[in-house]
């Protein structure tokens, strides 16, 4: 299984401040089949990057999505009040489909 | 526009079976893969697995011994089956779609099931 480790566990940031999340992958994930979510509280994930760096239909282009690889990085350069919320990667190069633990990202 | 509806039983005790179906508007139901996740109460996301319109399935190993994911195509919807649970399979359970070579772009509006004598 292809184990992904996000880091931070939480980010404390402010609105307009510049957002930097990481994800690692214990292999190489197969066709940058590596993809971002936001999940806000009670919601389910919204699709924000797949294939690393495209965004999904509706993304802003604060969200810029990164890496190759075993090294993905996920990058909001302007918080928005909207964005403070908990970040996924998956990738789904092969099964299972692992998910990152996440990143909060708070003010 | 694309919707996933879920339902099915939010309590169960334990060693019963939790079993939710996930129907599929405004969709083909080929060319994709239907996926089940799941979430316990405040933690991260699990992958429990997925399948495809012809039932071709991909399952968690950490989950494969109890689970079990099927389609009814002509209906439109999909299913999960998980035996035997625990109190540890509390958790708030999505159904989700996957474009075969994409990520997952829709997902129902979650179902909590909670495991408790």
């Amino acid at each position: 299984d292809i184990v992904l480790t996000q880091s931070p566990d939480t980010l404390s940031l402010s609105p307009g401040e510049r957002a930097t999340l990481s994800c690692r992958a214990s292999q190489s994930v197969s066709g940058s089949y590596l993809a971002w979510y936001q999940q806000r509280p009670g919601q389910a994930p919204r699709l924000l990057i797949y294939y690393a760096s495209s965004r999904a239909t509706g993304i802003p282009d604060r969200f810029i999505g990164s890496g190759s690889g075993t090294d993905f990085t996920l990058t909001i350069t302007r918080l928005a009040p909207e964005d403070f919320a908990v970040y996924y990667c998956q990738q789904f190069g092969s099964s299972p489909r692992t998910f990152g633990q996440g990143t909060k990202v708070e003010i | 526009q694309v919707q996933l509806q879920q339902w099915g039983a939010g309590l169960l005790k334990p060693w019963e079976t939790l079993s939710l179906t996930c129907a599929v508007y405004g969709e083909s139901f080929s060319g994709h893969y239907w996926n089940w996740i799941r979430q316990p109460p405040g933690k991260g996301l699990e992958w429990i697995g997925e399948i495809n319109h012809r039932g071709s399935i991909n399952y968690n190993p950490s989950l494969k011994s109890r689970v079990t994911i099927s389609v009814d195509t002509p209906k439109n919807q999909f299913s999960l089956k998980l035996n035997s649970v625990t109190a540890a399979d509390t958790a708030v359970y999505f159904c989700a779609r996957r474009p075969r070579t994409l990520a997952i772009d829709y997902w129902g509006q979650g179902t909590l099931v909670t495991v408790s004598s």
